[in-house]
C-alpha cells in the first residue's frame, strides 16, 4: 500500500508564498494525488487532483493562488499572496483501488 | 448547491453500537460512490469505508472489517455506516466523502469512553 510523508508544519507571513511537499512512497510515484484543505471546524475541502493526464486540475472556485506541481514522487502545493484565511490543515491523499490513503498533513501558520 | 450532512454521532460506551448517517443534497446521487473517513483526535486522517453507486460492491480498513458496515439507500439520497463493537481506538470525527474525495461533509464526531 502506497504511504505519503508530509512535513508537520509551514509558516508563512501574510502576502508571502508557501511551499508544501508530499511524497509518495517508493514504487508508487504514478499514483493519482489530490490536496485538501482543512479548517477547523469546517469540512475538508477538495483543491486539486492530479491524474494519470499528468497534469493537475483544481477544484472550481479555488483561487489561483493554489497551484500544484510535481516531480517524481514529490508533489507541491505552493499557496501564493499568502491570506488569514489559508491557515489551515493540509493534507495529500492518494488511492489505492477503493483505498483512500492520506498523508499526516501540514499546519499552515500565517504570520 | 452540493452538500453532504451527516448525523448520528455520539457517545457510546466499549462494546456498544451507533449508526450514522450522511445526507447528500444538489447533486444526483446514485452517479457516485461514497466513503467514510474519520479524524483521529490526533488529526490523522483514516479511510473507514466505500460503496459503489448502486451498493452492490463494499469495501472496509482492515480494523473496521467484521465490526462496520456501510450502506446507502438512493431513493433517500442517504449514506449509512452501522458500527458495532466500538472500541476507544474508534473515537473520531467520522465525515462522508463523495468518489474522487471532491466532496466532504463537516463530519459527526464518536466518543467510545468508559
Amino acid at each position: 500500500q502506497p504511504m505519503l510523508t508530509q512535513s508537520s508544519s509551514a509558516s508563512a507571513s501574510l502576502g508571502s508564498s508557501v511551499k508544501l511537499t508530499c511524497t509518495l512512497s517508493t514504487g508508487h510515484s504514478t499514483y493519482p494525488f489530490a490536496w485538501h484543505q482543512h479548517r477547523p471546524g469546517k469540512a475538508p475541502r477538495f483543491l486539486m487532483k492530479f491524474d494519470s493526464t499528468g497534469s493537475y486540475t483544481k477544484k472550481s472556485g479555488v483561487p489561483d493562488r493554489f497551484s500544484g506541481s510535481n516531480s517524481g514522487a514529490d508533489h507541491y502545493l505552493t499557496i501564493s499572496n499568502l491570506q488569514s484565511e489559508d491557515e489551515a490543515d493540509y493534507y495529500c491523499q492518494t488511492w489505492d483501488g477503493d483505498t483512500w490513503v492520506f498523508g499526516g498533513g501540514t499546519k499552515v501558520t500565517v504570520l | 448547491e452540493e452538500h453532504l450532512a451527516e448525523s448520528g454521532g455520539g457517545v457510546v460506551r466499549p462494546g456498544g453500537s451507533l449508526k450514522l448517517s450522511c445526507a447528500a443534497s444538489g447533486f444526483r446521487f446514485d452517479d457516485y460512490g461514497m466513503s467514510w473517513v474519520r479524524q483521529t483526535p490526533g488529526k490523522r486522517l483514516e479511510w473507514v469505508s466505500a460503496i459503489n453507486w448502486n451498493g452492490a460492491n463494499t469495501a472496509y480498513a482492515d480494523s473496521m472489517k467484521g465490526r462496520f458496515t456501510i450502506s446507502r439507500d438512493n431513493a433517500k439520497n442517504s449514506l449509512y455506516l452501522e458500527m458495532n463493537n466500538l472500541r476507544a481506538e474508534d473515537t473520531a470525527l467520522y465525515y462522508c466523502a463523495r468518489e474522487g474525495s471532491d466532496l466532504w461533509g463537516q463530519g459527526t464526531l464518536v466518543t467510545v469512553f468508559s
